[in-house]
């Protein structure tokens, strides 16, 4: 079975200082997705980042970048010039392409000091 | 397009009691599936379907019951609630086709069992 585990339960950084957040994950598969989604206090899970395993470049989405190391099977997420509306839960989550099934870590909550 | 909806928002229950919670998506998605989400858990996973007629069990099962009789529809069935079923539930659906594709949240049920 595969699992999903996010090692910082709680992290801090300074307003528009770099962050970056672990996850790690086991599989027997070789085919399958990696995201990561962000959830504020109001609950609502929004997708942040999404990578393919078969690709080799990592993905980019403006100030969020992942680290993708397929063989240590590591993803982590980094968030540069953090601002203040980044304070929230942050999920890593796995995706199997053979069976659909996706898998969420326990989360990092994730604060801003101004 | 209303994406995915779940009702009820919020429910109490008594132990022993039996309840669904409602999911509808309007976007042909394949694959739904129910997380519950507790403090310090992350959201793990209850019941998945890839398509009308097929449901498999997550990380979570014991105590719930699901089917699927239509791509819309998934509905979460508690069949005697009990205490430790106190939760946050989310029904979540994508496309299966391309498994990479953006997962879309409903926005919670709040379930407490007395």
């Amino acid at each position: 079975a595969q699992t999903v585990t996010q090692s910082q339960p709680e992290m801090s950084v300074q307003e528009a200082e770099t962050v970056t957040l672990s996850c790690t994950y086991d599989t027997s598969e070789s085919d399958y997705y990696l995201f990561w989604y962000k959830q504020p206090p109001s609950r609502q899970m929004i997708l942040v980042i999404r990578q393919e395993a078969y690709k080799q470049q990592n993905a980019t989405e403006n100030r969020f970048s992942v680290n993708f190391q397929k063989a240590a099977k590591s993803f982590s997420l980094k968030i540069s010039d953090s601002q203040l509306g980044d304070a929230a839960m942050y999920f890593c989550a796995y995706r199997s392409a053979h069976s659909g099934k996706i898998i969420f870590g326990k989360g990092t909550r994730l604060h801003i000091l101004p | 397009n209303a994406g995915v909806t779940q009702t009820p928002k919020f429910q109490v229950l008594k132990t022993g009691q039996s309840m669904t919670l409602q999911c509808a998506q309007d976007m042909n998605h394949e694959y739904m599936s129910w997380y519950r989400q507790d403090p310090g858990m992350g959201l793990r996973l209850i019941h998945y379907s890839v398509g009308a007629g097929i449901t498999d069990q997550g990380e979570v099962p014991n105590g719930y019951n699901v089917s699927r009789s239509t791509t819309e529809d998934f509905p979460l069935r508690l069949l005697s609630a009990a205490p430790s079923q106190t939760s946050v539930y989310f029904c979540a659906s994508s496309y299966s086709e391309g498994s990479g594709n953006t997962i879309y949240f409903g926005e919670g049920s709040w379930l407490t069992v007395v």
